[in-house]
């Protein structure tokens, strides 16, 4: 079945630490995004991709960055810059026209 | 720019009730309307995707509407179930087909 794949499903961080949030999927989509979830809150667009090896920066990018280097992976990193990266982040991609699939998300947790 | 307002934001019913949940938007020039659902700490599962030529959607007791000329897609629940208890939203494609997504409703279905 086509989906996709986000791991690890937990994370935890530690003060300073650069980690990175995995995302594949298998739909052949060209399209992929990452968002930010907080409690109460709606979602929020950190980066997104239309195509390969090009992406462009959503509303919150700072402290993050991604690549794409492969049609199928967008990975995200969260890094020491973001001061509060607790949080819910999911992924999402689709056809040009939309159509959106997501994963079951990464609970981010800095300790 | 295209603005998404769900209403209502909560709603508390007993099961058994027939329930019907809006989704408003500024900009009628869309292209498609789409449904989900997302269960406490879960991904977004996509519900119903109705295109902008189409007036609505089925699937199993949901039934989706699009009225463009109004500006309103309406998610009609058929006999409701405490499994139908979740956080629903609605997304449009925007520029560059980014996802405009609306707070959601929180329903909660109570035996």
């Amino acid at each position: 079945d086509g989906g996709i794949t986000q791991s690890p499903k937990y994370l935890f961080r530690k003060e300073g630490q650069n980690v990175t949030l995995s995302c594949e999927q298998n739909l052949n989509h060209d399209a992929m995004y990452w968002y930010r979830q907080d409690p109460g809150q709606g979602l929020r667009l950190i980066y997104y991709s239309q195509i390969v090896n090009d992406f462009q920066k959503g509303d919150i990018a700072e402290g993050y960055s991604v690549s794409r280097e492969k049609k199928e992976s967008f990975p995200l990193t969260v890094t020491s810059a973001q001061k509060n990266p607790t949080a819910f982040y999911l992924c999402a991609s689709s056809r040009q026209s939309g159509d959106y699939t997501f994963g079951s998300g990464t609970r981010l947790t800095v300790v | 720019k295209q603005e998404v307002t769900q209403i209502p934001a909560a709603l508390s019913v007993p099961e058994g009730e027939n329930l019907v949940l809006n989704c408003s938007f500024t900009d009628s020039a869309i292209y498609n309307l789409q449904w989900f659902r997302q269960d406490p700490g879960k991904g977004l599962t996509s519900l119903l995707l109705i295109q902008s030529s189409q007036r609505e959607q089925t699937s199993g007791r949901l039934n989706a509407s699009l009225d463009k000329s109004s500006g309103r897609s309406t998610l009609y629940i058929a006999a409701s179930q405490p499994g139908d208890s979740a956080t629903y939203l609605c997304a449009i494609p925007g520029g560059s087909y980014i996802p405009t997504f609306g707070r959601g409703t929180s329903l909660i279905v109570h035996p």
